[in-house]
């Protein structure tokens, strides 16, 4: 079944850090690749996504590539703000329902 | 607005007793999703529903069950065979099972054995 490595956190960056979360992925074919963001108490949020290979997912100054050859799809940014904090998850989505990784916090600090 | 509303926000229950979290959705959504969330675990899916009157059970359905008798909800019970409820459960919903579609997911109810 499809599967999700993710950084391990916590990350702790100063306000306007340059941001990467590393994410890799094994599906069958070639899924659409998604991030979700979880601030504290809440439900997850669509962050970005990308359907196809080389496509670029961007939101709120985040952005991430979809590389097919790396299996990769990892999370940049590159001006963090104190309002960035939050658990962001990376997820693949093949044929069956969406297999989360187990998160990265990101604390950014003033 | 279209959205998820999860209910209660908190709940407490009681060693042996069976406890049913709400789901609902507007979005006129056919699939919905109960994932539930364990500190440094990440999202573990319990159970989901392709299509009314129709679910799967997910990777960790023992000790849980759902019902799908309308389009806007999904609805899980936690039984007493369930031995380690506290949680955080997050219900979600996406307009089909296509592998484009993103989710949209509850605020969460957050489950504690008293």
């Amino acid at each position: 079944g499809d599967s999700v490595t993710q950084m391990e956190g916590p990350v702790t960056l100063s306000e306007e850090a340059f941001l990467t979360i590393n994410c890799t992925y094994t599906a069958t074919g070639y899924p659409s690749l998604f991030w979700y963001v979880q601030y504290p108490g809440e439900g997850l949020q669509l962050l970005l996504k990308a359907t196809k290979a080389d496509d670029k997912g961007s939101n709120k100054g985040f952005e991430a590539t979809y590389r097919k050859e790396t299996t990769s799809f990892h999370l940049e940014k590159g001006s963090v703000q104190v309002s960035d904090s939050a658990v962001y998850f990376c997820a693949p989505s093949g044929n069956t329902p969406l297999v989360f990784g187990k998160g990265t916090r990101l604390s950014v600090i003033a | 607005d279209g959205g998820i509303t999860q209910s209660p926000k908190y709940l407490f229950r009681k060693e042996g007793q069976n406890v049913t979290l709400s789901c609902e959705q507007n979005l006129n959504h056919d699939a919905m999703y109960w994932y539930r969330q364990d500190p440094g675990q990440g999202l573990r899916l319990i159970y989901y529903s392709q299509i009314v009157n129709d679910f799967q059970k997910g990777d960790i359905a023992e000790g849980y069950s759902v019902s799908r008798e309308k389009k806007e909800s999904f609805p899980l019970t936690v039984t007493s065979a369930q031995k380690n409820p506290t949680a955080f459960y997050l219900c979600a919903s996406s307009p089909g099972t296509g592998e484009s579609y993103g989710y949209t997911f509850g605020s969460g109810t957050r489950l504690t054995v008293v």
